[in-house]
């Protein structure tokens, strides 16, 4: 079966400090791959989905970037972080072929202080 | 970008009740998706709706879907403590490969 892992869980970093979330997914091949932000009491917000390996598409812009060194992992960055970039982050994968259901991560609570 | 709109926002029940949400969109759509999630938690898939189906169920989950009326509605019967979660339906748009969430719906279940 397949299953998602993100880590890390729980994170508080200072403002201008970088970041870095990993996430990867077992037990498929070639998934669609999503990184998502939820502020608190709001919705999801897109920040990046991937179709490959190498082939990041930004939905917003923002102090943020994404990368997919391998088929099945995804990484969320930043340089400097900003008071604003706290949230909760959820990774997601989906099967390549289309926008059906979405398997999310347990998320990554990021406190930018 | 298209997204639901979760009504009512918030909603305190009894256990044993029955919780109904509803969710509105602009454009017209794929498919429907609605999810789950508990506090701090990430989100976990409950049921998928299609443009060309009216209703479904699953368990004691019941979803309708009227594209007349850009519209779908979220039951579910017999409530236990442990719905106690927010629950988010997301659409697919037509040409828009996107799933697009609304603000979710908070549904407090009391034992």
């Amino acid at each position: 079966s397949q299953t998602i892992h993100q880590w890390p869980a729980t994170l508080v970093q200072p403002v201008g400090s970088p970041l870095s979330l990993e996430c990867t997914v077992e037990g498929t091949s070639n998934p669609n791959l999503y990184w998502y932000r939820q502020a608190a009491g709001r919705g999801l917000q897109l920040l990046f989905y991937s179709v490959g390996i190498g082939q990041i598409s930004s939905e917003v812009p923002q102090n943020l970037s994404a990368s997919r060194p391998q088929d099945r992992q995804f990484i969320l960055s930043s340089k400097k972080l900003l008071l604003s970039d706290s949230g909760f982050y959820l990774c997601a994968w989906s099967v390549r072929a289309g926008w059906d259901t979405i398997y999310f991560g347990e998320g990554s609570w990021l406190t930018v202080v | 970008s298209q997204q639901g709109e979760e009504d009512p926002q918030a909603l305190s029940i009894q256990e044993g009740e029955n919780a109904t949400m509803n969710c509105s969109y602009k454009t017209s759509i794929n498919n429907l998706q609605w999810y789950r999630q508990n506090s701090g938690r990430g989100l976990v898939h409950l049921i998928l709706i299609r443009s060309n189906e009216r209703e479904k169920h699953s368990g004691r989950l019941r979803v309708t879907l009227d594209t007349s009326k850009k519209s779908s509605s979220l039951l579910i019967t017999a409530s236990r403590a442990a719905d106690t979660a927010s629950y988010f339906c997301a659409t697919v748009p037509y040409g828009n490969n996107r799933l697009a969430f609304g603000k979710g719906n908070q549904v407090v279940v009391i034992p």
